[in-house]
């Protein structure tokens, strides 16, 4: 069974760090772009961070966190992180881990599809 | 960044009834246009992608169509279960980016 879960998520203060994971199982981790979407309490969807395939040779942010997140992975061990620093309260969500539908994505997502989401990992930044 | 602009925000519907939802892009993303569904309290699920090739698993009552800026999903008959929001996602160029959602409530 594909699967993806994350971890990770709790309540912080603004200005400090967070960093997330998701353990990825039931497919070919490395064959596929990984994405982090997230969704504030009561809206829609925000796209936050996707990697490509091969180690990270191709990265992209959402401008709402470029600078302030980064994204990376770990192949042999089958994990998606994302690394939040200089939290605010509007990043205050649910962050979905995310499969690519096709394999070998190379600009993470583009012409693309999402396929597999995990049940997400609540983010709350609050004093 | 391309903007999507989904309509109506919601929209109440009966059982059997046909659905359709538009999403419009800010500029040209070809058919990289892709629908997900979030029931309450769950992950979204993958119904359409590249506009109309429909998702392993997901009913034929739904199908999408459109090009350039301007796509619809259709529900051909809506089911109890069809009652949820649905989202556009534009994967045409990074950073790649959804529409506002439309919730399906029943009449």
């Amino acid at each position: 069974e594909v699967q993806l879960v994350e971890s990770g998520g709790t309540l912080v203060q603004p200005g400090r760090s967070l960093r997330l994971s998701c353990a990825a199982s039931g497919f070919t981790f490395d064959d596929y772009a990984m994405f982090w979407v997230r969704q504030a309490p009561g809206k829609g969807l925000e796209y936050v961070s996707g990697i490509s395939w091969n180690s990270g040779n191709n990265i992209a942010y959402a401008d709402s966190v470029k600078g302030r997140f980064t994204i990376s992975r770990d192949n042999a061990k089958n994990s998606l992180y994302l690394q939040m620093n200089s939290l605010r309260a509007e990043d205050t969500a649910l962050y979905y881990c995310v499969k690519d539908l096709f394999k070998y994505s190379s600009s993470p997502g583009a012409h693309d599809a999402f396929d597999i989401w995990g049940q997400g990992t609540m983010v709350t930044v609050s004093s | 960044d391309i903007q999507m602009t989904q309509s109506p925000s919601s929209l109440s519907a009966s059982i059997g009834d046909r659905v359709t939802i538009t999403c419009r892009a800010s500029q040209s993303i070809s058919d990289y246009l892709n629908w997900y569904q979030q029931r309450p309290g769950k992950a979204p699920k993958l119904l359409i992608y590249t506009t109309s090739r429909l998702q392993s698993g997901v009913p034929s009552r739904f199908s999408g169509s459109g090009s350039g800026t301007a796509f619809t999903l259709t529900i051909s008959s809506l089911q109890p279960e069809d009652f949820a929001t649905y989202y556009c996602q534009q994967t045409y160029t990074n950073p790649l980016t959804f529409g506002g959602g439309t919730k399906v409530e029943i009449k």
